[in-house]
């Protein structure tokens, strides 16, 4: 089974950062946290990914709580172009990715 | 863009048929995933590798099995396609160590239809 939690689908209007939550309370100390995104039928693309400390790049950034069981990813200033299902994973010790049922993000003029 | 290429990108088969789908990457990467998506499950992982002739089972690997004889190439395998396994298929790739993030690169994906 999936190792996180997001809520189905969640709203944003265009030009406002969108928040998207996730929990992964079963988390291991040495697992990382991935987040990916999938527009359409497209494969997903990567976005960003962290372990302890929150990270930014030139997409979005990671806040990873102090105890590592949730984290947020924000687009600081939403697209319409935006519009996907966005997936927090966790990258186990084995290398396995599980993807779980994601999050539908709707950008919204 | 990783180098993937996943063949057939579509097919209709009928019940009962072997069916092989095929992944092929020119990136050198060692690990090797297939997964499958359906609508209200998202992406669930069927088999991956971690080098020739290395592999284990995800968590939907029940009527799959896989083999990768080379580097490049990861095969998906249904012995005999039954309804329940019409889907969308994606191959993944990944790298770890001090050149690699570990994220996964993804194929456009493979559309297969059993009758």
């Amino acid at each position: 089974d999936a190792k996180t939690t997001q809520p189905p689908s969640m709203d944003c209007a265009e030009g406002r950062a969108a928040n998207l939550p996730c929990n992964h309370s079963t988390i291991s100390g040495n697992e990382y946290v991935y987040w990916y995104r999938q527009i359409h039928s497209q494969g997903p693309q990567y976005i960003i990914h962290g372990l302890k400390n929150n990270e930014t790049n030139e997409m979005a950034s990671l806040i990873i709580t102090e105890d590592r069981k949730s984290s947020t990813l924000i687009l600081p200033h939403a697209t319409l172009r935006d519009t996907a299902v966005y997936y927090c994973i966790v990258r186990d010790t084995g290398n396995q990715f599980y993807f779980g049922t994601g999050t539908s993000l709707t950008v919204i003029p | 863009d990783a180098g993937i290429t996943q063949s057939p990108r579509h097919k209709v088969t009928e019940t009962g048929t072997p069916v092989t789908l095929r992944c092929h990457q020119t990136e050198n990467h060692r690990y090797m995933y297939w997964y499958r998506q359906d609508p209200g499950h998202g992406l669930r992982l069927i088999h991956y590798s971690y080098g020739v002739k290395d592999t284990d089972k995800g968590e939907v690997s029940d009527g799959y099995s896989v083999s990768r004889s080379k580097t490049e190439d990861f095969l998906l395998t249904l012995e005999s396609a039954t309804s329940s396994q019409t889907s969308v298929y994606f191959c993944a790739i990944s790298e770890l160590g001090s050149t690699g993030t570990g994220e996964l690169f993804f194929g456009e994906g493979s559309r297969l239809t059993v009758l």
